[in-house]
């Protein structure tokens, strides 16, 4: 079964303390791998697309790596206003062109 | 920027009502979802529709239906709420394979009492 889990389910940070969030999937074939930035009561927001492992991208603070099996989503000195919850999402190469979600990690930068 | 427009953000119904949640979107994407999301659950895909007129069961259809009439409005159907279809209700839309992911709209925060 196609399965994407996402660690930890929650982070509190410091202002300026780096860290980073992680997106593990089990999958038949990877055909891309989302990440999404989604506040309290608002949809979710596109950040990146991963195609290929060694693939980076980056934004601001956030960069995001991709191997074989996982992503990361490393923050950079963060800031309060990064605090959101991270959606991490696979796209299969078989099946529908749905996207399989993780459950999201729940970051919190204090001032 | 597409543009996914979802017309409540906020809905209280009661139990047994039928309930309308719309979704529209301005640009020509062929791909429209309906996901739900639940605390410790995530997203999960009700229908999709890749078409007008075409529809598809995701993970979690029971209790729900679905419309798509027009290419830009895809409308999910509460036949008979209940208290356990709580939630906060997404629409998304994405254009060809769906390789470039998803837009979202805002949401509704349904409440059934």
């Amino acid at each position: 079964e196609d399965q994407v889990t996402q660690s930890p389910e929650a982070l509190r940070l410091q202002e300026g303390e780096s860290s980073s969030l992680n997106c593990s999937y089990t999958v038949s074939g990877l055909r891309g791998l989302f990440w999404y930035r989604q506040d309290p009561g608002k949809g979710p927001e596109f950040l990146f697309t991963l195609y290929s492992a060694g693939e980076e991208k980056e934004k601001e603070r956030l960069k995001a790596t991709l191997t074989k099996k996982e992503s990361f989503l490393h923050i950079t000195a963060p800031k309060p206003e990064d605090s959101a919850t991270y959606l991490c999402a696979v796209h299969l190469i078989q099946g529908a062109q749905k996207l399989v979600f993780g459950q999201g990690t729940r970051l919190t930068i204090n001032p | 920027d597409v543009k996914v427009t979802q017309s409540s953000r906020y809905l209280v119904k009661r139990t047994g009502e039928k309930v309308f949640l719309e979704c529209v979107q301005d640009m020509d994407h062929e791909n429209m979802f309906w996901y739900r999301q639940d605390p410790g659950l995530g997203l999960r895909l009700i229908y999709f529709s890749y078409d007008v007129k075409m529809k598809e069961k995701g993970d979690i259809p029971e209790g729900y239906s679905v419309s798509r009439e027009k290419k830009e409005r895809f409308s999910l159907i509460l036949e008979s709420a209940s208290t356990n279809q709580t939630s906060m209700y997404l629409c998304a839309t994405s254009w060809g394979g769906g390789g470039y992911g998803y837009t979202f709209g805002s949401g509704t925060r349904l409440t059934v009492v």
